[in-house]
């Protein structure tokens, strides 16, 4: 099946920014543009951040930003803040009605 | 506003079954699919299948085929999943939530399901 990769952790001080990516191993997965990100905190649920590589739900801080190049979808926060600290996943649309997450890259706020 | 309310924490024998509900409420139900995702302790999301609220169909995960059912009930606005031949690997929290143009933007609170003898 194909799967998606991410680092397992990136760390950043208040204010800066960070990115995270996450690469398809497979073309049927990289050449989709449905990649979307969620956060999820401790004990909660994910929340939707990112959908269609680069859209923002309504309220979803613009400081969360998304790009994708070729297999490599890529996760950018600007303005580092505390409570960005958290699991982020990113998931793709794999093909006849199937989807498939990334391992998840564990946010620490120096 | 949109919700989606799960049952309750469930502790099962291996080789038992388990059925965890997912009630909907805040829109049109029957415009949607409902998909179930679920988290071992410290693992990864792990996307398992989905439903047409609609017409009913479903598409299951390879990995999970043979041993996973989702069904829906109208006109209770709920979505179930039953997981059979439980292991110990299924110990996980199932979340349900709603797709909307194949992204998944409003969540169950989670089910934490625990396999153990």
């Amino acid at each position: 099946q194909s799967a998606l990769t991410q680092p397992a952790s990136v760390s950043g001080s208040p204010g800066q920014s960070i990115t995270i990516s996450c690469t398809a191993t497979s073309s049927d997965v990289g050449s989709y543009k449905l990649v979307s990100w969620y956060q999820q905190h401790p004990g909660k649920a994910p929340k939707l951040l990112i959908y269609e590589v680069s859209e923002r739900p309504s309220g979803v801080s613009s400081r969360f930003s998304g790009s994708k190049s070729g297999y490599t979808a890529s996760l950018t926060i600007s303005g580092l803040q505390a409570e960005d600290e958290a699991d982020y996943y990113c998931c793709s649309y794999a093909g006849i009605r199937t989807w498939v997450f990334g391992g998840g890259t564990k946010l620490t706020v120096l | 506003q949109v919700q989606h309310v799960q049952s309750g924490a469930e502790v099962k024998k291996p080789g038992a079954s388990v059925k965890v509900s997912c009630k909907a409420s805040g829109y049109n139900f029957t415009n949607y699919a409902i998909h179930w995702v679920r988290q071992a302790p410290g693992q990864r999301l792990e996307w398992m299948g989905w439903i047409n609220i609609d017409n009913g169909n479903t598409k299951y995960s390879q990995k999970f085929q043979g041993r996973v059912t989702v069904t829906r009930d109208t006109s209770a606005s709920t979505v179930y999943i039953e997981l059979s031949s439980l292991r110990s690997e299924d110990t996980a929290v199932y979340y349900c939530a709603r797709e909307y143009g194949t992204r998944f933007d409003y969540w169950g609170q989670g089910t934490l399901v625990t396999v153990s003898s």
